[in-house]
C-alpha cells in the first residue's frame, strides 16, 4: 500500500536549521512529484514548496532562500531543510504526493517541529 | 501572492446539504487551476477528498461532489453524515505554485 512515513518531532533553536525526511513506499516513486505544506497550531495549510523525482524544485516565494528539497530516488525519500528557524516556523510539516497533473492523494503523517529557544 | 478564499465555517444539519466554496483573487477559477479538496479532523494529516475540480478518490463517499460554481470550486455534500464535520481546505494551482484557501470549519447540527 501507498505510504508516505515521515521522520520525527523536532526542536531547535532560533537560527538553527531542521533537515525533515519522507520516505515514500508502495509505488513507484518516480512517477509522483512531492510536496512539502506545513500547518501552524490552530492555522490553516501552507505551500512551502514541490519537488520532482529528477530533483527540479519550485519553492513558495515565502520560503526561498531559506528551504531547500532534495531528492534521493535510490532510497524513494525526500528531504526538506528549512534554515534559520524562527520561532513561527513551530508547525506540523506535511508531505505529500501529486500525480502529474493536479492530482494529489497521499499525505505522510507529518512532523511537529518546535523552535523555542 | 493569490489568495484563495473559503467561506469560515458553515452549519448543516444531519441529512442536509451544504456547499463549500473556493475563490481565487486572481479571477474565475477554472479546470486549468486543478482543484482539490481535502477533509481534516482534528490531530490528522489532511485526507484528499476531490481532484480535478469534479474527481472522487476510491475512498471517497460519493455524497461528495466537486464543481465550479460562479467562478468559484465548490464542494458539494449531500446527505451529510455527522463524521462530515471537519476542516474543509481547497487547493488551487496559480502560475506554477499552489495556494490553499484559508479553510471552512463545518458543523453538522
Amino acid at each position: 500500500q501507498v505510504q508516505l512515513v515521515q521522520s520525527g518531532a523536532e526542536v531547535r533553536k532560533p537560527g538553527a536549521s531542521v533537515k525533515l525526511t519522507c520516505k515514500a513506499s508502495g509505488y513507484t516513486f518516480t512517477t509522483y512529484y512531492t510536496h512539502w505544506v506545513r500547518q501552524a497550531p490552530g492555522q490553516g495549510l501552507e505551500w512551502m514548496g514541490i519537488i520532482i523525482p529528477s530533483g527540479s524544485t519550485n519553492y513558495a516565494q515565502k520560503f526561498q532562500g531559506r528551504v531547500t528539497m532534495t531528492t534521493d530516488t535510490s532510497t524513494s525519500t525526500v528531504y526538506m531543510e528549512l534554515r534559520s528557524l524562527r520561532s513561527e516556523d513551530t508547525a506540523v510539516y506535511y508531505c505529500a504526493r501529486e500525480f502529474v497533473g493536479g492530482y494529489w492523494d497521499y499525505w505522510g503523517q507529518g512532523a511537529l517541529v518546535t523552535v523555542s529557544s | 501572492q493569490t489568495v484563495v478564499t473559503q467561506e469560515p465555517s458553515l452549519t448543516v444539519s444531519p441529512g442536509g446539504t451544504v456547499t463549500l466554496t473556493c475563490a481565487a483573487s486572481t479571477g474565475a477559477v477554472t479546470s486549468g487551476n486543478y482543484p482539490n479538496w481535502f477533509q481534516q479532523k482534528p490531530g490528522q494529516a489532511p485526507r484528499a477528498m476531490i481532484y480535478l475540480t469534479t474527481k472522487r478518490h476510491s475512498w471517497t463517499p460519493a455524497r461528495f461532489s466537486g464543481s465550479l460554481l460562479g467562478g468559484k470550486a465548490a464542494l458539494t455534500l449531500s446527505g451529510v453524515q455527522s463524521e462530515d464535520e471537519a476542516e474543509y481546505y481547497c487547493l488551487l494551482s496559480v502560475g506554477g505554485a499552489w495556494v490553499f484557501g484559508g479553510g471552512t470549519k463545518l458543523t453538522v447540527l
